[in-house]
């Protein structure tokens, strides 16, 4: 069961330059999202999606765009990266219950934009 | 004021230690509640779910308080691989849509 996938693992971009980040999970689960971590601002939401077919903003969507494939994929995409895209970036999933239930993460993936 | 906070820490405690962690959230509709364990350069993992009720995992209490939007981790008995950052989450679920708020975690160190 491989959960919550996530590539690359690692990504050194220049600035302008444009890259998909893929997430992929096995669970089922309806709900993904996307977050960035940085030293001292903790996880921030990018964007979600509630179910297949719906997206929308999160904490700090500018510079982002994403797609839901389908029920399994969830993809980021910067078009013009920036130095201050540097960050760690986290996908996510979780099972919509009548209270919610716990999220699992990918891996992460680095970004360094030079 | 933040959806939830944390004190960063970082705590520096002794092997054999007991030591709580606090959150604060804002959302008095908020409707479940998790500890996560985060370990350096690794994804969040979950750790425990947290109860009115109070609920024990070994050596892990967490323990929410709803009328003070206040819950707690306890670890007693701390070893080396407890040393991780430690995430207090927020769930609330409306609309078809999971809100997952997040604090910015607190940093334990277990020192030998």
């Amino acid at each position: 069961n491989a959960g919550v996938t996530q590539t690359p693992k690692f990504q050194v971009l220049k600035t302008g330059q444009s890259m998909t980040l893929q997430c992929a999970q096995d669970m089922n689960h309806n709900s993904m999202y996307w977050y960035r971590q940085d030293p001292g601002m903790g996880l921030r939401l990018i964007y979600y999606s509630a179910s297949e077919g719906t997206t929308d903003k999160g904490e700090v969507p500018n510079g982002y765009n994403v797609s839901r494939l389908n029920k399994r994929e969830f993809s980021l995409r910067l078009e013009s990266a920036a130095p201050s895209q540097t960050s760690v970036y986290f996908c996510a999933s979780s099972f919509i219950g009548q209270k919610g239930t716990e999220a699992f993460f990918g891996q992460g993936t680095r970004l360094t934009v030079v | 004021r933040k959806e939830v906070e944390q004190d960063p820490g970082p705590f520096n405690v002794p092997e054999g230690a007991t030591v709580a962690f606090n959150c604060t959230y804002s959302n008095s509709a908020s409707q479940s509640f998790f500890w996560y364990r985060q370990d350096c350069r690794k994804e969040p993992k979950l750790l425990m779910s947290v109860y009115s009720s109070g609920n024990e995992d070994g050596r892990f209490t967490a323990q929410l308080n709803r009328a003070s939007q206040y819950i707690s981790l306890l670890i007693r008995d701390s070893k080396l691989s407890d040393s991780a950052t430690y995430l207090c989450v927020v769930n609330k679920v409306t609309g078809g849509y999971q809100k997952v708020t997040f604090g910015i975690g607190t940093k334990l160190q277990v020192i030998p």
